[in-house]
């Protein structure tokens, strides 16, 4: 299986604040990764696919970048909206399989 | 507008089979390239890949839960649907089914929470 190792756990910015998150996967993904918002109560909700395509109707300020088994999701102003978990996934090769997220908060 | 419902028993004893049903709209699992996947959340924690099933009926399951998965679909009353057999407290979760069109789940069900419990 490739595993998928995610940093940091957790983390909290200020408003404004550029954030980043990485994944890396155990093995070359050829830029088969998704990210994935998950607000408390709510279902998780795709943001990036193929490492840095932006998924309809997901604000700018997000994107994605990365290749071979290294990758990261930016977020370039944080915002109170943007409190949440962050899961990233790897989608080259079964089982699909995900990171063990990133816990996001406002400073 | 891609719409997906999870339904299932809520709560269940170890040993008995989990049946659960997702109900779709604004998509048909009959056209070329769409799938439909099984996902499940223990509570606070993170995100387990259970099944795919494809338009062409092609199916993927994750080996981990060794034999105890079925994925099946009916296209014509958009449902796709997962059962889990010999079930038990491990299993416990929010199941959440997906639609997939490539490397990703574009479009999540608002999720089932699933006990099992003696």
């Amino acid at each position: 299986d490739i595993q998928m190792t995610q940093s940091p756990a957790s983390l909290s910015a200020s408003l404004g604040e550029t954030v980043t998150i990485q994944c890396r996967a155990s093995e070359d993904i050829y830029s088969g990764l998704a990210w994935y918002q998950q607000k408390p109560g709510k279902s998780p909700q795709l943001l990036i696919y193929g490492a840095s395509s932006l998924q309809d109707g997901v604000p700018s300020r997000f994107s994605g970048s990365g290749s071979g088994t290294q990758y990261s999701l930016k977020i370039s102003s944080m915002q109170t909206e943007d409190e949440g978990v962050y899961f990233c996934q790897q989608g080259l090769k079964y089982p699909l399989t995900f990171g063990s997220g990133t816990k996001l908060e406002i400073k | 507008q891609v719409t997906l419902k999870e339904s299932g028993p809520g709560i269940l004893q170890p040993s008995q089979t989990l049946s659960l049903t997702c109900t779709f709209s604004g998509f048909s699992l009959s056209t070329y390239g769409m799938g439909v996947g099984w996902i499940r959340q223990p509570s606070g924690k993170g995100l387990e890949w259970l099944a795919n099933i494809w338009w062409d009926d092609d199916k993927y399951y994750n080996p981990s839960l060794k034999n105890r998965l079925t994925i099946s679909k009916d296209t014509s009353n958009n449902q796709a649907f997962l059962k889990i057999t010999n079930v038990d407290t491990a299993d416990t979760a929010t199941y959440y089914c997906a639609v997939t069109t490539r490397v990703s789940f574009d479009y999540w069900g608002q999720g089932v929470m699933v006990t099992v419990s003696s």
